[in-house]
């Protein structure tokens, strides 16, 4: 399994501002594919957002967008205008391309506060 | 659309026993995965498999047995239960054939004695 680093086990942030989580990962792949998971108290796992490796651009979905450094094997995830059913465990994972495995960060837990 | 279902979704049991925990699901995707959450640990794989009756080890695979007979149902088994193994335990289905994205169950808490 690839080592996917999370390095920020809890962060707070209060509602309307911007959070950044932060993973780094060790690869020997050129090809690969990044994920940002959001776990709400409800258990269930919901996909952010993904990154193909190959892609110099950032990717962005709405709220959530990333910051992709290949060279310096990071991928770190922006909370811009946060907001309270933001609050979740985020994961970071990893998965070569095609080998459809995840691997995980241990996860980040954010709370937006009122 | 029911998507990918877990079954049961809380188990209780005891050190030695054997428990079977479900998933199904309903798009016919070729990959289906099991894994366990832990705090500390993120998810770690337990098994997957990429087919009908083809499976594969995972980062984890001690204690535990699948199969997969019909590409929809993915059962994991707990052949004699430890309490190391509390945990709560996800399944994901992929399409495969060139996509990327897991799709995830809502996951079993699962709590040995």
């Amino acid at each position: 399994a690839q080592t996917v680093t999370q390095s920020q086990p809890e962060m707070s942030v209060q509602e309307a501002e911007t959070v950044t989580l932060s993973c780094t990962y060790d690869t020997s792949e050129n090809n690969y594919y990044l994920f940002w998971y959001k776990q709400p108290p409800s258990r269930q796992m919901i996909l952010v957002i993904r990154q193909e490796a190959y892609k110099q651009q950032n990717a962005t979905e709405n709220r959530f967008s990333v910051n992709f450094q290949k060279a310096a094997k990071s991928f770190s995830l922006k909370i811009s205008d946060s907001q309270l059913g933001d609050t979740a465990m985020y994961f970071c994972a990893f998965m070569k391309i095609n080998d459809y495995k995840l691997s995980f960060g241990a996860g980040t837990t954010v709370t937006v506060r009122a | 659309d029911a998507g990918i279902t877990q079954s049961p979704r809380y188990k209780i049991t005891e050190t030695g026993r054997q428990v079977t925990l479900m998933c199904h699901q309903t798009w016919s995707h070729s990959y289906m995965f099991w894994y366990r959450q832990d705090l500390g640990h993120g998810l770690r794989l337990i098994y997957y498999s990429a087919a009908a009756d083809i499976t594969d080890k995972g980062e984890v695979p001690d204690g535990y047995v699948v199969s997969r007979s019909k590409t929809e149902n993915f059962p994991l088994t707990l052949e004699s239960a430890t309490r190391s193994q509390t945990s709560v335990y996800f399944c994901a289905s992929l399409a495969g054939t060139g996509t990327d994205t897991q799709y995830f169950g809502p996951g079993t808490r699962l709590t040995v004695l």
